[in-house]
């Protein structure tokens, strides 16, 4: 089935340190590819995405890229700040008819000053 | 531009106790979904709405469970009755029409079930 495989949490970091969260799916067709972000108290917001093999989606100072040979969408970041404390999930859609949105379980990341 | 409202965004209820979760999508979107995320874990589709029309309904536990988006705006997603396993945090979220398909898709903060 279709399905993302998201790094376990809490991620913890010190401000300006360098972000990796790891995210790799498994799908049946040809996905495109998100980044989301829960900051707390707040609803789900779009990060990034990419639609496409090679393709990087950024915002934020945040990067990812849609690595299809490794079935893989690693979120970067060079230098985190406090303010990107929240919860970062990962998530596919499938062009099929069903247009469903599969997320991965996600993951935390707390940052220190 | 007002983001999708969600109410009430807390409810603690007894089991077997009925629920309502009422969301207001953004203005214009014909597109409404109802998301299921459980502690820990990521959202899980439970309907989708174009316009009027339930098109996926298939995760949607329909012997508790219903919802309704009449006149294509604001939805009511039911529990009745609640169990125990339902306590989780219930996502409303909306796109315009055909861009539902990009998975750009609008949260609102969410209602957290807590069932005793």
């Amino acid at each position: 089935g279709n399905s993302v495989t998201q790094m376990e949490g809490p991620v913890t970091l010190s401000e300006e340190a360098f972000l990796t969260i790891n995210c790799t799916y498994t799908a049946t067709g040809y996905p495109s590819l998100f980044w989301y972000v829960q900051y707390p108290g707040e609803g789900l917001q779009l990060l990034l995405k990419a639609t496409k093999a090679d393709d990087k989606g950024s915002n934020k100072g945040f990067e990812a890229t849609y690595r299809k040979e490794t079935t893989s969408f690693h979120l970067e970041k060079g230098s985190v700040q406090v303010s990107d404390s929240a919860v970062y999930f990962c998530a596919l859609i499938l062009m099929d008819s069903s247009y469903k949105l599969i997320f991965g379980s996600g993951t935390r990341l707390l940052v220190r000053p | 531009e007002a983001g999708v409202v969600q109410s009430p965004r807390y409810k603690i209820i007894e089991k077997k106790q009925p629920v309502a979760f009422w969301c207001n999508p953004i203005s214009g979107h014909n597109t409404l979904y109802w998301y299921l995320q459980n502690l820990g874990q990521g959202p899980e589709l439970l309907i989708r709405y174009e316009n009027e029309e339930a098109v996926d309904d298939s995760q949607l536990p329909k012997d508790r469970f219903s919802a309704e988006r009449l006149k294509g705006v604001d939805s009511t997603l039911k529990i009745q009755p609640a169990e125990l396993g339902d306590s989780a945090v219930y996502l409303c979220a909306s796109s315009p029409e055909g861009a539902g398909n990009t998975g750009e898709l609008f949260f609102g903060e969410g209602s957290r079930l807590t069932v005793l």
